[in-house]
C-alpha cells in the first residue's frame, strides 16, 4: 500500500517567517494529496488540498506544491503568525480507498 | 449544522469488557473511516466504508470491528479491548476518499 512520510517532526520559526513541510508517498497511482491543521485538543481540519494534475496551489499565506515525478509535495507558510502554531498532517489517498496520513509537524511560531 | 459526532468523548475501561463507539454524520456522506492517533505514528486508519454493508481494513483493524447499517452511522467496537488500545480516536465523513474529511470531535479512550 501507500506510504506517505513526513518531515520534520518539529519545527520552531520566528514570527513573520516562512515554513516548510515536506512528504514524499511512495504510489505513482496516488492523485490526492490533502493537509491538515490539527490545533491542540481539537480535531484536524483541512487547510489545502492538490490533486495529481495540478503542480501548485495557493491560498492566501498557504500553498501546496507537488512533485509528481520525485512523489513529493510540500506545505508551505508564509508571514508566520502565532496562531499558525499547530500539528500539521499531510496524507495521500491510495489508487484504492484506503488513506494515509503522515506522522505529522509540531510548528511552533515565536513571537 | 453539518457535523460528525462521537460518542462517548472519554472513557475508561477495564481489559476485556467490550465497549462500542458511537459515530454519527449528517451530511449525507458515503465514506466513513475510523483513525487512531498515537504520538510520533500521526492518524492511523482502522477501518473504512465505502456505504452502507460496504466496510474494509485500513492499516491497523486487529482488534476492532465495524458496522455500516445506516449511512450516517457507523460505530467502532472492540470486543476484548487491551492497553495498547488505549489512544485518542477520531471518526471521519466525507463524499469519497479524494474529498475533504470531516472529523468529529475524538474519543479518548484508555484501557487499564
Amino acid at each position: 500500500g501507500e506510504n506517505v512520510e513526513q518531515h520534520p517532526s518539529t519545527l520552531s520559526v520566528q514570527e513573520g517567517d516562512s515554513a516548510v513541510i515536506k512528504c514524499t508517498y511512495s504510489d505513482s497511482a496516488s492523485n490526492y494529496f490533502p493537509w491538515y491543521k490539527q490545533e491542540l485538543g481539537k480535531r484536524p481540519q483541512l487547510i489545502i488540498d492538490i490533486r495529481s494534475n495540478v503542480g501548485e496551489k495557493k491560498d492566501q499565506r498557504i500553498a501546496v506544491t507537488l512533485n509528481k515525478t520525485a512523489k513529493h509535495f510540500s506545505l508551505h507558510i508564509t508571514e508566520t503568525q502565532p496562531e499558525d502554531s499547530a500539528v500539521y498532517f499531510c496524507a495521500g489517498g491510495s489508487p484504492g480507498n484506503q488513506f494515509y496520513f503522515g506522522t505529522g509537524t509540531s510548528l511552533t511560531v515565536i513571537p | 449544522e453539518a457535523q460528525v459526532t462521537q460518542n462517548p468523548r472519554y472513557l475508561i475501561t477495564v481489559t476485556g469488557k467490550k465497549l462500542t463507539v458511537t459515530c454519527s454524520q449528517n451530511m449525507n456522506h458515503e465514506y466513513m473511516s475510523w483513525y487512531r492517533q498515537d504520538p510520533g505514528l500521526g492518524l492511523r486508519q482502522i477501518y473504512y466504508s465505502m456505504n452502507v454493508e460496504v466496510t474494509d481494513k485500513g492499516d491497523v483493524p486487529e482488534g476492532y470491528k465495524v458496522s455500516r447499517k445506516e449511512k450516517r452511522n457507523f460505530p467502532l467496537i472492540l470486543e476484548s479491548p487491551s492497553p495498547n488500545q488505549t489512544s485518542l480516536y477520531f471518526c471521519a465523513s466525507s463524499l469519497s476518499p479524494r474529498y475533504e474529511q470531516y472529523f468529529g470531535p475524538g474519543t479518548r479512550l484508555t484501557v487499564t
